[in-house]
């Protein structure tokens, strides 16, 4: 299976300060995307990064990817209230661009 | 990016029983998927509606306990057959546009 894990699981932090998610992945990618999920209901893309990236921002979102390895990480700065809800990596095939798999989620709870 | 309305958006039914649910999209797709997300946990992919042929089921899915129908570009129809307990979960469509996914705001389905 592609599937990913991620971690941690969960993860509280106050107002302000910063979250890191991780994501692993067992085989070759496309590319390899975050997504945020809402209590429970339908999922929204966050960010994108390639095969041949190795970070990219959007606003207060950092990712990086680390292809030797495997791995991607998320970095919220400065996180809100707001940003309380699940987030998912989610890779797809190279050799199928349609079909993508999701890791575990991290269900990050920001304290106001 | 696509706007998806997806309905219902939430039923409780009794096992033994069927339900269908409906997902219109706001420009025509070529491909169209379905996932479901057990309680806690992540996506899992259903199947693939094409349309004009019959829809591409992941392993562990079949046609006869999730019927799709796919009748033209812009909508599609997902039915959770014979319900028991074990399909309470939330149930998503979604559509990918330049290898980015946008989904439906789900389906959560509780059976009794």
């Amino acid at each position: 299976s592609q599937q990913g894990e991620e971690d941690p699981q969960a993860l509280s932090i106050q107002e302000g300060e910063n979250a890191t998610m991780n994501c692993s992945y067992k085989t070759s990618i496309n590319n390899l995307q975050w997504y945020r999920q809402n209590s429970g209901r339908g999922l929204v893309h966050l960010i994108l990064i390639r095969s041949n990236e190795r970070e990219k921002h959007s606003g207060r979102l950092r990712v990086t990817l680390d292809t030797s390895k495997k791995s991607s990480s998320l970095l919220i700065t400065a996180s809100r209230a707001a940003d309380t809800a699940s987030y998912f990596c989610a890779t797809a095939s190279p050799y199928n661009f349609n079909k993508f798999y999701f890791g575990s989620g991290t269900k990050l709870n920001v304290k106001p | 990016s696509a706007v998806i309305s997806q309905k219902p958006s939430r039923d409780i039914c009794q096992r033994g029983t069927s339900l269908t649910i409906q997902c219109q999209v706001d420009s025509q797709v070529t491909m169209m998927f379905w996932y479901r997300q057990q309680p806690g946990q992540s996506l899992t992919l259903i199947a693939t509606a094409n349309q004009g042929s019959e829809a591409t089921y992941e392993s562990g899915f079949v046609i006869d306990k999730f019927p799709i129908s796919r009748p033209n570009l812009t909508f599609s129809t997902l039915t959770v057959s014979n319900m028991s307990p074990e399909d309470s979960s939330i149930y998503l469509c979604s559509v990918e546009d330049r290898q980015v996914l946008f989904f439906g705001s789900g389906t959560q389905l509780s059976v009794l």
